[in-house]
């Protein structure tokens, strides 16, 4: 089992609507849980941060954490083209390492 | 610019030769990452140093990977003898000490060995 999965496909969503992305984890004793975004050729840039069960609000960007069901989500309000780029869940886990999913990629369609 | 530093920002080589990577962190933060990513994964941990020490190196790095930070400033990466499955986007990124400190990520380097 890997240690962070995010398994959907591209998203494709118009412009104005909202996206919305999960990442499931095994490691029970993460603490710490990020999101970035990429855009292609780019390097990952942090956009929001989550250690606490519930939800956290930054802008159009909201963070929802489940600790018990080991997920965690990331929801884009009003989503504009420049929003089309590929979101990647991260976990801080026992290991103080940070691990990486793969990646959804989402596409905002004018 | 106060991010993370990276160079080059690209590097083509041939198979069997050593290359070099150079990372400038952001001043003020004590640990220092280098991860690998290829075309439609996420990044993948190789090692990580807080200041001077490498605190850990991941089991899936070859014995020809290095990484130093002798001053617990800027690090070098060097790969030795390249092979053609090293080629990916390499990245930097540092952060303060603490469980919960976000990572901050360099440009990269993107090698290709032909």
């Amino acid at each position: 089992q890997k240690e962070v999965e995010q398994n959907s496909g591209p998203l494709s969503v118009p412009e104005g609507a909202i996206a919305s992305l999960n990442c499931t984890y095994s490691d029970r004793g993460s603490q710490s849980f990020f999101w970035y975004r990429q855009y292609s050729g780019k390097s990952p840039e942090l956009i929001m941060f989550i250690y606490s069960n519930g939800d956290k609000e930054d802008g159009r960007f909201t963070a929802q954490l489940n600790k018990a069901s080991q997920y965690v989500s990331l929801l884009i309000r009003d989503s504009q083209p420049s929003d089309s780029a590929t979101y990647l869940c991260a976990v801080i886990g026992g290991n103080n390492r940070l691990a990486f999913g793969k990646g959804n990629q989402v596409v905002v369609i004018p | 610019d106060t991010g993370v530093s990276q160079n080059p920002r690209h590097k083509i080589t041939k198979r069997g030769q050593n290359v070099t990577f150079r990372c400038d962190p952001i001043s003020e933060h004590n640990r220092l990452y280098w991860y690998r990513q290829t075309l439609g994964q996420g990044p993948e941990f190789l090692t990580y140093f807080q200041n001077e020490a490498q605190l850990e190196k991941s089991r899936l790095l070859s014995d020809r990977f290095s990484a130093e930070r002798p001053k617990g400033s800027f690090s070098t990466l060097e790969i030795q003898r390249t092979e053609q499955g090293d080629s990916a986007m390499y990245l930097c990124a540092s952060s303060f000490t603490g469980a919960n400190s976000p990572l901050h990520f360099g440009n990269g380097t993107r090698l290709t060995v032909t």
